[in-house]
């Protein structure tokens, strides 16, 4: 199975409401990133949070890491219709010189 | 263009064709990606560029792959006698260096359609 996995592989909610997703991994990581991609797009950066960190912000987004469990959450508060998209996780091991992405989950906001 | 630029957008052709994509990265980024990803799925990483060499090629699925870069910038990923499972989008991404913690910049993709 991959080393990223994110969960729930859908989510539907409604404008103003927060998302969550989350994210399980199986190795030890020196970071993991969030990405995020429109359809029919490539994928866009979002956060990245180094493995000695628990929690970072940025604008609306909101991620946290627990190496003890390996897994990352990113939540998004008072979501809008243009937050629907894909979000991905993706893992730098140290063992690998490329990040490996887990495989996404699809996040509708209804307006 | 101020952004990773990829060509075709779309591509359709015959199974056993050959095929070329080309991807032109952020100006001054030395390190280049190249992903595949299957509809509704996540990123297969194929190959890494670090300059014009490829220190992780691990990635390509068959020797019918290959892949270049030239002059540090512009790179083309080559699919020999393609086959209908090539099918898929074929995403580039750039960054500053090559190291993990820096974001990567990603391509629209070339979406590939095998007939």
């Amino acid at each position: 199975s991959q080393q990223g996995e994110e969960d729930p592989q859908a989510l539907s909610i409604q404008e103003g409401e927060n998302a969550t997703m989350n994210c399980s991994y199986k190795t030890s990581i020196n970071n993991l990133q969030w990405y995020r991609q429109n359809s029919g797009r490539g994928l866009v950066h979002l956060i990245l949070i180094r493995s000695n960190e628990r929690e970072k912000h940025s604008g609306r987004l909101r991620v946290t890491l627990d190496t003890s469990k390996k897994s990352s959450s990113l939540l998004i508060t008072a979501s809008r219709a243009a937050d629907t998209a894909s979000y991905f996780c993706a893992t730098d091991t140290g063992s690998a010189r490329q990040l490996t992405f887990g495989s996404g989950t699809q996040l509708t906001v209804l307006p | 263009g101020a952004g990773v630029s990829q060509s075709p957008s779309n591509k359709v052709t015959e199974k056993g064709k050959d095929v070329e994509l080309r991807c032109d990265p952020i100006s001054g980024h030395t390190a280049l990606y190249w992903y595949r990803q299957s509809l509704g799925q996540g990123l297969e990483f194929l190959i890494y560029f670090q300059g014009n060499s490829a220190p992780d090629k691990s990635g390509l699925p068959s020797d019918r792959f290959s892949a270049e870069r030239t002059g540090g910038s512009v790179s083309t990923l080559t699919i020999q006698r393609t086959q209908q499972e090539d099918s898929a989008v074929y995403l580039c991404a750039s960054s500053s260096t090559g190291t993990l913690n820096q974001p990567q910049h990603f391509g629209d993709g070339t979406r590939l359609s095998i007939l």
